[in-house]
């Protein structure tokens, strides 16, 4: 079935620092991922839809210049989350459907867990 | 706007007992609505969906949800529990109607215990 891998798993980084999450699809081609956010306990919460060739579009309250997405080819999409803080902390959900086939649901990576310290 | 409604933020059931999980939406078109599971630390499965095509729908690992929408609901079932049935689950809404972005409820953790 269709696979998306999210890489790295979990990541630990110091705050100020710059962290990238990449999210690719490994047996088909998606036109368009989607980058989640979950804190603890809660729901997932989209942050912006990634469409290859061109601009993210992001959901409202979310900082685009500080959650940079690039969306090159249309295997990968990454999200950089730019000068972490502490309360960037999150699990970071990408997912991806198949452009080649018409009622292919999402599919969903295993998370990014990032910890700022 | 489309949204999603989980009723119950936990439930617990003894094994081998029916499992129901709670869900009404709101939507402004015909809905394309999702289960999904999500176990610890990972990301999250597909049980099933509906597509506006039959209302009863079944899914893996012996779910299923019936869409009533006089109720606008879409609530999730399983006839008997497992302890490996442990786990969140979600249910989303469609955005835009067909395979979007997803909306979803703010989930239900479902525990089992012997």
């Amino acid at each position: 079935g269709a696979v998306v891998s999210q890489h790295p798993s979990w990541v630990i980084c110091k705050s100020g620092t710059s962290v990238k999450i990449e999210c690719r699809s490994l047996d088909f081609q998606a036109t368009t991922m989607f980058w989640y956010r979950q804190f603890p306990k809660q729901s997932l919460m989209l942050m912006a839809t990634s469409n290859e060739g061109s601009k993210a579009t992001y959901e409202q309250g979310v900082e685009k210049d500080k959650f940079l997405i690039n969306h090159a080819s249309l295997t990968l999409s990454t999200l950089t989350v730019t000068s972490a803080h502490p309360e960037d902390s999150s699990f970071y959900i990408c997912s991806a459907r198949d452009a080649g086939k018409y009622n292919s649901p999402l599919h969903f990576g295993n998370g990014t867990r990032l910890t700022v310290t | 706007a489309q949204s999603v409604t989980q009723l119950g933020s936990h439930v617990s059931v003894s094994e081998g007992a029916l499992v129901l999980l709670r869900c009404n939406y709101s939507s402004s078109v015909p809905p394309y609505l999702f289960w999904y599971v999500q176990y610890p630390n990972q990301g999250l499965q597909l049980l099933l969906k509906y597509t506006s095509a039959a209302t009863l729908v079944k899914g893996i690992n012996g779910f299923e949800a019936e869409f009533k929408k006089s109720e606008t609901s879409f609530h999730l079932t399983k006839p008997s529990a497992h302890m490996s049935d442990a786990a969140e689950y979600f249910c989303a809404v469609s955005v835009s109607g067909g395979y979007n972005k997803l909306i979803f409820g703010a989930g239900t953790r479902l525990a089992v215990h012997p």
